[in-house]
């Protein structure tokens, strides 16, 4: 089946810090992979997205590419800044049908 | 910011109560979904709609039903409450399914006692 697996949180930068979130997923054929963020007392919002191996998503500084031979598509942003602080989501489409599978989030605060 | 709304925004209900919970949109977007958000499950899909009278479930849709009589509103309804339904549900919204950004509403939280 299909599924999301990001890494634990919480995680606490200092602002300027490199930041890396890692995702991986479990999928049949090819799905779209997402990153989406949601700020505190909100809904989701997406932050950006690819749909086919070696593309880059890219928006707000932050980056993320589609792997097909590791599975993966982990966030990165190269200095955080303070508003930067939310919970991440890596999501996945399901290409043959139409739902969307979610990994349990990543809280990040940056810290000044 | 796409014209997404849910009612209520906050809800406490006794269990065995019945609960719906409406999402409304102004985008005239084919899909809608409704999902749960709770601590160390991420969010998780309940039912879906691809449009007006079509739904399917989701991962974890025992224990809810879904209707969509207009492309505008898509009703979540807890036929009787359970403590393990206290979450926060958002609704989402697609143009056109799986391959498409979706697009969420502000969250209900629901607290079932």
């Amino acid at each position: 089946g299909n599924s999301v697996t990001q890494m634990e949180g919480p995680v606490t930068l200092s602002e300027e810090a490199f930041l890396t979130i890692n995702c991986t997923y479990t999928a049949t054929g090819y799905p779209s992979l997402f990153w989406y963020v949601q700020y505190p007392g909100e809904g989701l919002q997406l932050l950006l997205k690819a749909t086919k191996a070696d593309d880059k998503g890219s928006n707000k500084g932050f980056e993320a590419t589609y792997r097909k031979e590791t599975t993966s598509f982990h966030l990165e942003k190269g200095s955080v800044q303070v508003s930067d602080s939310a919970v991440y989501f890596c999501a996945l489409s399901d290409q043959s049908g139409n739902q969307f599978y979610f990994g349990t989030g990543t809280s990040l605060t940056v810290i000044p | 910011d796409a014209g997404i709304t849910q009612s209520p925004r906050h809800k406490v209900t006794e269990t065995g109560t019945p609960v719906t919970l409406r999402c409304h949109q102004t985008e005239n977007h084919r899909y809608m979904y409704w999902y749960r958000q709770d601590p160390g499950h991420g969010l998780r899909l309940i039912h879906y709609s691809y449009g007006v009278k079509d739904t399917d479930k989701g991962e974890v849709s025992d224990g809810y039903s879904v209707s969509r009589s207009k492309t505008e509103d898509f009703l979540l309804t807890l036929e009787s409450a359970t403590s393990s339904q206290t979450s926060v549900y958002f609704c989402a919204i697609s143009e056109s399914g799986s391959l498409d950004t979706q697009y969420f509403g502000p969250g209900t939280r629901l607290t079932v006692l």
